[in-house]
C-alpha cells in the first residue's frame, strides 16, 4: 500500500524567500507530524496535528514557520523568509490511535542559499 | 518533559559480533519507547516500539530491546551484527501512542568484515 509522501524531494531556495512542503500521509491516518532533522540540532518535533484537535504547535522554533492540514489529509509547512539555518530535511510522518506507531516519509531536504 | 539520551555516537562492531546500543530516558508518565532505524539517504523505519505488557520487545532483522523501568533504559542488541545492519539508529520516546516523538541524538553503527 501508499506510504507517507513528500514534495518535493529536494528544495533549494534563496534567503528570504518563502518556502511550501507538502506531506500526503497514510490514507485514514487522523495523525500527521513534522519533524526536522538537521545537523546541528539532530531530530526535532516541530508540529501535530491530532483529527480535529487544536495542532501542537509546540516545536516550531519561530513564528516564521506555519503548517495547516486542510480536510484532516494533506498538509503542507510553510517557512517565510527562509534563513540558512533552516536548511534542514524536513520529515512528515502520520498514525493512527489504534496503530501506536508514526510512519515516516522520506523527507523533503531544504537548501537556503 | 521527555528526554532521551543515547550514550555513544558512533558504536563499530565485527560481523557476527554483538550489537549493543544504549538508550536512557525520562518521562514523568509510564513511556512509550522505539526504537528507528536510518539508512543512508533513507527516511525512519521503526525497528520495534515498547507500548505496554511483555518488557523484551522483539523488532525486525533480529533486533530486540528489553525496558527496564529500574534504569530508565531501553537498550537495542542483535545477537550477531551484519554488514546490512550499518546505518543510524535513533531511540524516541513518547507520552502515547499517538503523541509526538522526543529523539535521541542517534547512534551511527558500523560492522567491520
Amino acid at each position: 500500500g501508499a506510504g507517507v509522501s513528500q514534495s518535493p524531494s529536494n528544495k533549494v531556495t534563496e534567503k528570504g524567500k518563502d518556502v511550501e512542503l507538502r506531506c500526503d500521509p497514510i490514507s485514514g491516518h487522523t495523525a500527521l507530524y513534522w519533524y526536522r532533522q538537521s545537523l546541528g540540532q539532530g531530530l526535532e518535533f516541530l508540529i501535530y496535528f491530532q483529527g480535529n484537535s487544536a495542532p501542537d504547535k509546540s516545536g516550531l522554533p519561530s513564528d516564521r514557520f506555519s503548517a495547516e492540514r486542510t480536510g484532516g489529509s494533506v498538509s503542507t509547512l510553510t517557512i517565510q523568509r527562509t534563513q540558512q539555518e533552516d536548511s534542514a530535511v524536513y520529515l512528515c510522518a502520520s498514525s493512527s490511535p489504534n496503530l501506536n506507531e508514526q510512519y515516516f516519509g522520506p523527507g523533503t531536504r531544504l537548501t537556503v542559499t | 518533559a521527555q528526554s532521551v539520551t543515547q550514550l555513544g555516537s558512533h558504536v563499530s562492531v565485527s560481523e557476527g559480533a554483538l550489537v549493543l546500543l544504549r538508550c536512557n530516558y525520562s518521562s514523568s508518565v509510564p513511556p512509550y519507547l522505539f526504537w528507528y532505524v536510518q539508512y543512508p539517504n533513507q527516511g525512519l523505519q521503526l525497528l520495534l516500539k515498547y507500548t505496554t505488557g511483555a518488557t523484551l520487545v522483539k523488532g525486525i532483522n533480529g533486533f530486540e530491546a528489553e525496558f527496564k523501568k529500574s534504569e530508565t533504559s531501553f537498550h537495542l542488541t542483535k545477537p550477531s551484527a551484519h554488514m546490512s545492519d550499518a546505518a543510524e539508529y535513533f531511540c524516541a520516546v513518547s507520552e502515547g501512542g499517538t503523541d509526538k516523538l522526543i529523539f535521541g541524538t542517534g547512534t551511527r553503527l558500523q560492522v567491520f568484515p
